[in-house]
């Protein structure tokens, strides 16, 4: 079955960096487009970015535009989220989650991981 | 930016009677193919989101036909006709007609 398990997650200064990844199982990722999805503590739901099923194509928030970068491991079914620059509204919880391909949905998401932005 | 608002922001329901949410969009969701990529998701308490409705109508894999969505161009609504337990939860619509994706400021439902 479908799996995505994220990791990396954790307490990082404002202005600093952090990577996050998230490992999948069940599917290839050479065949599903692949999303960030970030949720603040007690607040609503954020779209972050999206890599397309062939790589080629990203796309992000403009809220992160040219601080985070979407990529992908298709050797080891990998999705990684490179977080530079991070500010205090940063700090959220981030899914990953999988493209629901050709519907332009979200139909499976992982457990989440915490990053906390504080100095 | 498309907004979608979404009304009520709390529904209070009585175990099997029917809540229904409403979600209005900023811009047509309409897309240049002839879609509408409005979809609706579950969070229940401590849990990632999951997907019930995609393309205004379609219910996910797995997903209760207690639960339907409506609507067409600005204006979608999500109802369960008779609410349970393990409904409880808040209730998020998105659009993906176009980038950014956004999502609904959610609607907590809860038993009464």
């Amino acid at each position: 079955q479908v799996r995505l398990v994220e990791s990396g997650g954790g307490v990082v200064q404002p202005g600093r960096s952090l990577r996050l990844s998230c490992a999948t199982s069940g599917f290839s990722l050479r065949n599903y487009g692949m999303h960030w999805v970030r949720q603040a503590p007690g607040k609503g739901l954020e779209w972050v970015a999206k890599i397309s099923f062939g790589g080629a194509k990203k796309y992000y928030a403009e809220s992160v535009k040219g601080r985070f970068t979407i990529s992908r491991d298709i050797t080891n079914n990998t999705l990684h989220l490179q977080m530079n620059s991070l500010r205090d509204e940063d700090m959220a919880v981030y899914y990953c989650a999988r493209d629901f391909q050709g519907n332009w949905a979200i139909d499976y998401w992982g457990q989440g991981t915490l990053v906390i932005v504080s100095s | 930016d498309i907004v979608l608002t979404q009304t009520p922001l709390s529904s209070p329901v009585a175990l099997g009677q029917p809540a229904s949410i409403s979600c209005r969009s900023s811009h047509s969701l309409v897309h240049s193919d002839g879609n509408t990529y409005l979809s609706w998701l579950q969070q229940r308490p401590g849990q990632p989101p999951r997907l019930l409705i995609y393309k205004i109508s379609n219910r996910f894999s797995g997903v209760p036909d207690t639960f339907s969505g409506s609507g067409a161009g600005t204006d979608f609504t999500l109802k369960i006709s008779r609410v349970e337990a393990e409904d409880v939860g808040v209730y998020y619509c998105m659009q993906a007609t176009e980038f950014p994706w956004t999502f609904g400021q959610g609607t907590k439902v809860e038993i009464k």
